[in-house]
């Protein structure tokens, strides 16, 4: 069974520019989470869908962050304009319940803003 | 701040026992967990602890909760190299969030 798959693994880009980052969960897992991990610290939630709806974004800044999971199945996590401080890991998670019982994590995209 | 706290680094001799401790801030937490990351990957689910347990083993993990104080140990078992990695403690907090520690650091030398 295929994990948790992310893309891309590596981006550079200069402050001010649009990035992306795509997500596509474990087959049948329902609940899909963007963690942002910092260097040297644990995952922190972004935002978190239950299908389709995004049941917790308030973590999410929005005037710069947007995210959506169409269809309930893959989900895409844009950021713009970038800034400095938005260098990090973007984790995306899976998980087949809505209770965070068991998360299964892709290996994330490592953002770096130039 | 973390509200799960971590030491940040440990170093053990390969075939010793390991043990990582984390200690969280709230009460109502139903889950802890333990997650391991290697390097360049994301993190992967160890083990994990219902709140009214005690005491978890599963293979070489020996997982302890002492519910009152609020700590949470993860015992390794004849650590070997492989063992080497970042493991995050987690707590399912009472609004059902996950929260995590910054890592401990797991150094394994032959």
């Amino acid at each position: 069974e295929a994990g948790v798959v992310q893309s891309p693994r590596y981006k550079i880009i200069e402050k001010k520019q649009p990035v992306a980052f795509w997500c596509n969960p474990i087959s049948g897992h329902n609940t899909l989470y963007w963690y942002r991990q910092n260097l040297g610290q644990g995952p922190e939630l972004l935002i978190r869908y239950e299908n389709e709806e995004a049941v917790d974004d308030s973590q999410l800044p929005k005037d710069r962050f947007s995210a959506e999971r169409l269809k309930g199945v893959d989900s895409t996590l844009k950021i713009q304009p970038a800034e400095l401080g938005d260098s990090a890991v973007y984790l995306c998670a899976s998980s087949p319940g809505t209770g965070y019982e068991k998360l299964f994590f892709g290996s994330g995209t490592q953002l770096s803003v130039l | 701040g973390e509200d799960v706290e971590q030491s940040l680094f440990l170093s053990v001799r390969e075939g010793d026992s390991s043990v990582i401790n984390c200690t969280y801030t709230d009460s109502s937490s139903t889950y802890l967990y333990w997650y391991k990351q290697e390097p360049g990957a994301g993190l992967q689910l160890l083990t994990y602890i219902f709140s009214n347990m005690d005491m978890k083993q599963d293979q070489r993990l020996t997982v302890l909760l002492n519910k009152k104080d609020k700590h949470l140990s993860l015992r390794i078992a004849d650590t070997q190299t492989g063992d080497s990695a970042i493991y995050f403690c987690a707590e399912r907090r009472g609004d059902y969030k996950l929260s995590f520690g910054a890592g401990t650091t797991v150094t394994v030398r032959a």
